[in-house]
């Protein structure tokens, strides 16, 4: 089973840049999430979907936007990046209250 | 403010050794409790959680953590470390809310060294 698949794995764009990352699964979950990862932050939640058609903020939602068109898939959209964006992003789904993980998009930047 | 804490930033352990992982929340009802582990470069993945019941709690990989309401605490162990338990680790809570529950708030972690 795939589980939770993040596209892609790395990215480096320059300062104004747009870009789309793509969370798939494949669990039928309701619940999916976008995280950032930075160093000595621990995970912060940037917006959440609790189903298909809906989105809510997280943490720290600005700069980016979310879309949850198909239950399938959770989209985070940069459309002005900026350097403070460097991070991991890590997409997760629930069905409860535990998470499934991806393996994390690392986007830089410049 | 509430907040859950992982007061270790990093440890070293020699293999075979015994672990204790450290993590205090500040939530007025009982939260949701979880610990996950975070090899290099991979996602997160879920040793164990705790919701009700026996407050020692059994997890994969022969880890467990204890429920300590008095301390309100919820520290990982694991008897006898091996090489490959080097990571990063995060505890994690859904505050309770009287039945409705937030979002997952993370602890910001302890990075695991793990010594010959």
């Amino acid at each position: 089973n795939a589980g939770v698949t993040q596209t892609p794995k790395f990215r480096v764009l320059k300062t104004g840049q747009s870009m789309t990352l793509l969370c798939a699964q494949d669990m039928n979950h309701e619940y999916m999430y976008w995280y950032r990862q930075d160093p000595g932050m621990g995970l912060r939640l940037i917006h959440y979907s609790v189903g298909e058609g809906t989105t809510a903020k997280g943490e720290v939602p600005d700069g980016y936007n979310v879309s949850r068109l198909k239950k399938q898939n959770f989209l985070l959209g940069l459309e002005s990046a900026a350097p403070s964006q460097t991070s991991v992003y890590f997409c997760a789904s629930s069905h409860g209250q535990g998470r499934h993980f991806g393996d994390g998009t690392r986007l830089s930047i410049l | 403010a509430q907040s859950v804490t992982q007061p270790d930033i990093h440890i070293t352990v020699s293999e075979g050794a015994s672990l204790e992982l450290r993590c205090n929340y500040s939530y007025g009802a009982t939260p949701y409790l979880f610990w996950y582990v975070q090899s290099p470069g991979q996602g997160l993945q879920l040793l164990l959680k705790y919701f009700s019941g026996d407050t020692l709690v059994q997890g994969i990989k022969g880890f467990e953590a204890e429920f300590k309401r008095s301390q309100s605490s919820f520290n990982l162990r694991k008897p006898s470390v091996h090489w490959s338990d080097a990571a990063e680790y995060f505890c994690a809570v859904v505050p309770n809310y009287g039945g409705s529950q937030g979002n997952l708030i993370f602890g910001k972690g302890t990075k695991l060294s793990v010594k010959p």
